[in-house]
């Protein structure tokens, strides 16, 4: 089955920690994408990749980190410097830009105890 | 703030009726996509439709756009209690690139 999936579904962390979000894709997508969502709010981009080895900020950068060595793989670091991380993560793919419509992961609900 | 702005913010219907979503936006798009997510899942995308176009039609939906009011109404016929979930509407910026900015999102609920 082609698709894209992220683990863990639910991650619990301390205060200070970093934590790795993990998001692969084998749909031979070019582009992946990294959103935040809070309750009741709209999804904000976090950072996105174009192309194996490249990645941009997206509007909501800081206290994040993300990395694109392989093509099938886009993981997201929140990092202690993310003031406030709880929320709900989701990564998505597409063949490429603008036109493109985005395939979404289940999504990782991140909290931060 | 969101380039788009769903209304209304939640919607309540029969099982049955229409539900009409509506998205406002603020500047040029080269296209805006509706999506839709269950509780707590990943989001769904349902259609897409392009800046030179006014309507398209998939299945029970029906969506519309109307440049010059910088607006779009996504229409679900027929609903049922599967319909139940949130919908958002995102847009692509006219110079862009692959950045597709979301809207709030309108909740709905279908009840039977």
């Amino acid at each position: 089955d082609g698709g894209i999936t992220q683990s863990p579904k639910y991650l619990f962390r301390k205060e200070g920690q970093n934590v790795t979000l993990s998001c692969e894709q084998n749909l031979n997508h070019d582009a992946m994408y990294w959103y935040r969502q809070d309750p009741g709010q709209g999804l904000r981009l976090i950072y996105y990749s174009q192309i194996v080895n490249d990645f941009q900020k997206g509007d909501i950068a800081e206290g994040y980190s993300v990395s694109r060595e392989k093509k099938e793989s886009f993981p997201l670091t929140v990092t202690s410097a993310q003031k406030n991380p709880t929320a709900f993560y989701l990564c998505a793919s597409s063949i490429d830009h603008a036109t493109a419509s985005k395939f979404f992961g289940p999504g990782t609900r991140l909290t931060v105890l | 703030s969101q380039q788009g702005e769903e209304d209304p913010q939640a919607l309540s219907i029969q099982e049955g009726e229409n539900a009409t979503m509506n998205c406002s936006y603020k500047t040029s798009i080269n296209n805006l996509q509706w999506y839709r997510q269950n509780s707590g899942r990943g989001l769904v995308h349902l259609i897409l439709i392009r800046s030179n176009e006014r309507e398209k039609h998939s299945g029970r939906l029906r969506v519309t756009l109307d440049t010059s009011k910088k607006s779009s109404s996504l229409l679900i016929t027929a609903s049922r209690a599967a319909d139940t979930a949130s919908y958002f509407c995102a847009t692509v910026l006219t110079g862009g690139g692959n950045k597709l900015t979301f809207g709030t999102g309108t909740q709905l609920k279908v009840e039977l």
